[in-house]
């Protein structure tokens, strides 16, 4: 089981460039989750896709953010255009659907927005 | 809002020492309490988690104490291992919606 794999690891970026994040769920689960992790605010859920359709984006924080899963392996969220503010560390997630099935994280993607 | 409180912010604890990390929350549905540790560079990985209906759950030196009516739950991480220093987070959950989280505590077992 390779878990979930995120790209890149790290992205360093000027303000007001497009930003893109890549994530490849575990095989067989049908649910996916964008968060951001920052100090100050913790783990914040931005959205979550229910096979491949989009359920919940109310954590997107400004139409800045956008999120698609073309299909079940395969999710990506693009910021554009980036603000320094947008610095921090983005995990994907993906479990199965559905009673408690555990939250299994990527290794992330730090951003940085200069 | 904050659903779920967590507390301390930071820890420090010597190697042998019991590390103890608590919650609380305010949504009588949530009905599921999972704890993650996460180490620096990795996410977060599920350690331990319980249901109300226990009072307990133990994994190795890890137990999960919860209490229904005060709506609170801790982690005690016993004979703490320098291995042990990460970050702890609590979570909750109700029904089908999705995990709230804890912002998480720092703990450092020092040697």
């Amino acid at each position: 089981d390779a878990g979930v794999i995120q790209s890149p690891r790290h992205e360093v970026t000027e303000m007001g460039q497009e930003v893109t994040l890549r994530c490849k769920p575990i095989s067989g689960h049908n649910s996916l989750f964008w968060y951001r992790q920052t100090m100050m605010r913790g783990l914040e859920l931005l959205i979550y896709f229910n096979n491949n359709v989009p359920i919940d984006d109310s954590g997107m924080p400004e139409d800045r953010f956008s999120a698609k899963m073309p299909n079940a392996s395969f999710s990506t969220l693009k910021i554009q255009p980036s603000e320094p503010r947008d610095s921090a560390v983005y995990f994907c997630a993906s479990s199965l659907q559905g009673g408690n099935s555990p939250l299994h994280f990527g290794n992330g993607t730090r951003l940085t927005v200069t | 809002q904050q659903q779920v409180k967590q507390s301390p912010q930071s820890l420090i604890v010597q190697k042998g020492g019991i590390s103890i990390i608590n919650c609380a929350y305010e949504n009588t549905a949530f009905d599921y309490f999972p704890w993650y540790q996460q180490f620096p560079g990795k996410g977060p990985a599920l350690l331990i988690a319980i249901r109300p209906d226990v009072s307990e759950k133990k994994e190795g030196r890890f137990t999960i104490s919860f209490n229904k009516s005060a709506k609170q739950f801790s982690l005690h991480i016993m004979d703490s291992q320098p291995g042990d220093s990460a970050t702890y987070f609590c979570a909750a959950r109700g029904g089908y919606s999705t995990l709230t989280f804890g912002k998480g505590t720092m703990l450092l077992v020092s040697p």
